[in-house]
């Protein structure tokens, strides 16, 4: 079981709608992320917060709109996706950001939400 | 930037057959992690290696980190139907990045 939860579980949008993705985590972990996996691919990650401030962005477009109220909590803001924003997207979180030099920060993953745009 | 390469991409076996995947970094790693990920479901943190020539074993599963900190396996004795799933190596990608490797999707015919 994930100490990462995530609603909702299955999510279908229009084109024009505007919904959110909510992550949630209680192991004190100080840094939290956003992936996107399409199928049969390794996660590709979006956003990491950080002490709960944006420290990356990768490029992400603005439709996708990241927002971290505390330490515990994760949102993802959808407005006007495309059919290709279709995927699964992971909330993850670690005890600290990762850094290149570390070696340990193991990150945890959420069970994700099924994001389907029609 | 830092790629990690992973083969095989499939990988179909019998029951009780061993399998093996494999990891090739363009770069020298401080750490290695391997997540498994079963169908439908999440990516889930298995181990973590850092030392140079580290092996470590969890029941069947058996992880290696190469002597270089550029290349790691992981292999699986007498597979059963429960190992099903995407098998992910992935190393710090600079920048405060996880880099993981494409997966190798192991099925288990019983």
């Amino acid at each position: 079981d994930t100490e990462v939860t995530q609603t909702p579980k299955h999510l279908v949008m229009g084109m024009t709608n505007k919904k959110s993705l909510k992550c949630e985590q209680h192991m004190g972990h100080r840094a939290m992320y956003w992936y996107k996996q399409k199928a049969k691919k390794p996660p590709e990650l979006m956003f990491v917060y950080s002490y709960e401030k944006l420290s990356i962005n990768e490029s992400v477009p603005s439709r996708f709109s990241p927002e971290c109220p505390n330490s515990s909590l994760l949102n993802l803001h959808l407005h006007a996706l495309q059919p290709e924003d279709s995927a699964l997207y992971l909330c993850a979180s670690s005890q600290d950001q990762l850094t290149g030099g570390h070696s340990g920060n193991t990150i945890y993953f959420g069970e994700g939400s099924w994001l389907t745009v029609v | 930037g830092q790629q990690v390469m992973q083969i095989p991409q499939y990988q179909h076996v019998q029951e009780g057959e061993d399998f093996t995947t494999y990891c090739n970094s363009s770069t020298t790693l401080s750490n290695i992690q391997w997540y498994k990920q079963r169908p439908g479901g999440h990516p889930v943190f298995l181990i973590q290696l850092v030392k140079s020539g580290e092996v470590k074993k969890q029941n069947r599963l058996t992880f290696l980190f190469g002597v270089s900190k550029m290349n790691c396996s992981l292999h699986i004795t007498a597979t059963q139907t429960t190992d099903v799933g995407t098998y992910f190596c992935a190393g710090p990608g600079g920048g405060s990045r996880l880099t993981f490797g494409e997966g190798t999707q192991l099925t288990v015919n019983p």
